[in-house]
């Protein structure tokens, strides 16, 4: 089946700092990824949509100076948070879709982000 | 009223028992339908696709969808201790971004 890598696994940091996550598809070309926040006990909250060569498109109430979203190739996104800060701290999850739009995501498995 | 509805549990059943999980939706644009299994601290895991009424089958898992009652299900038969898990429900109209149910906590007692 389709796999995604989402590095790193946990990171704890200062606050102040900028974290890069990096979202990966294996074996398929991944035309568009996405990046979900998570809070405990909740669903998967969608803050923007990444498409290969192209901006991310952010949902109302993320910010894009905050989040910066890079999807330079077919197989690699990545999320920065920049100057990081407690409340920042969440479970971001990546996803990658195959190149035609009816087929369905598939996830890395997450990265705990605790900001101290 | 939301979009997807679905009950979060708790949901604890016995080992070999016959699990069923459900999600009520009410956007009618909804097409493609996805089951997903969240294991804590895990990325979701995609269990079943489908976009047409009726049932699908996978090995012990059968995913359910009636359109024309905007309801949708996932049966686990023979559930084993290693499918305590969070289900989510997930559906998109074509080309759209997908919705979430906030997920089903399941528990399978040895």
């Amino acid at each position: 089946g389709a796999v995604v890598s989402q590095h790193p696994s946990w990171v704890i940091c200062k606050s102040g700092t900028s974290v890069k996550i990096e979202c990966r598809s294996l074996d398929f070309q991944a035309t568009t990824m996405f990046w979900y926040r998570q809070f405990p006990k909740q669903s998967l909250m969608l803050m923007a949509t990444s498409n290969e060569g192209s901006k991310a498109t952010y949902e109302q109430g993320v910010e894009k100076d905050k989040f910066l979203i890079n999807h330079a190739s077919l197989t690699l996104s990545t999320l920065t948070v920049t100057s990081a800060h407690p409340e920042d701290s969440s479970f971001y999850i990546c996803s990658a879709r195959l190149d035609r739009e009816v087929q369905p995501q598939h996830f890395g498995d997450g990265t705990r982000l605790s900001i101290l | 009223q939301k979009e997807v509805e679905q009950d979060p549990g708790p949901l604890s059943v016995p080992e070999g028992a016959i699990v069923s999980l459900n999600c009520t939706y009410s956007n009618s644009a909804f097409q493609y339908f996805m089951w997903y299994r969240q294991y804590s601290r895990k990325g979701p895991e995609l269990l079943m696709y489908t976009y047409s009424s009726g049932n699908k089958e996978d090995g012990r898992f059968t995913a359910q969808v009636d359109k024309s009652s905007k309801y949708i299900s996932l049966f686990i038969r023979d559930s084993q201790p290693s499918d305590s898990a969070t289900y989510l429900c997930a559906m998109t109209p074509p080309g759209q971004k997908v919705t979430f149910g906030t997920g089903t906590k399941l528990q399978v007692i040895p």
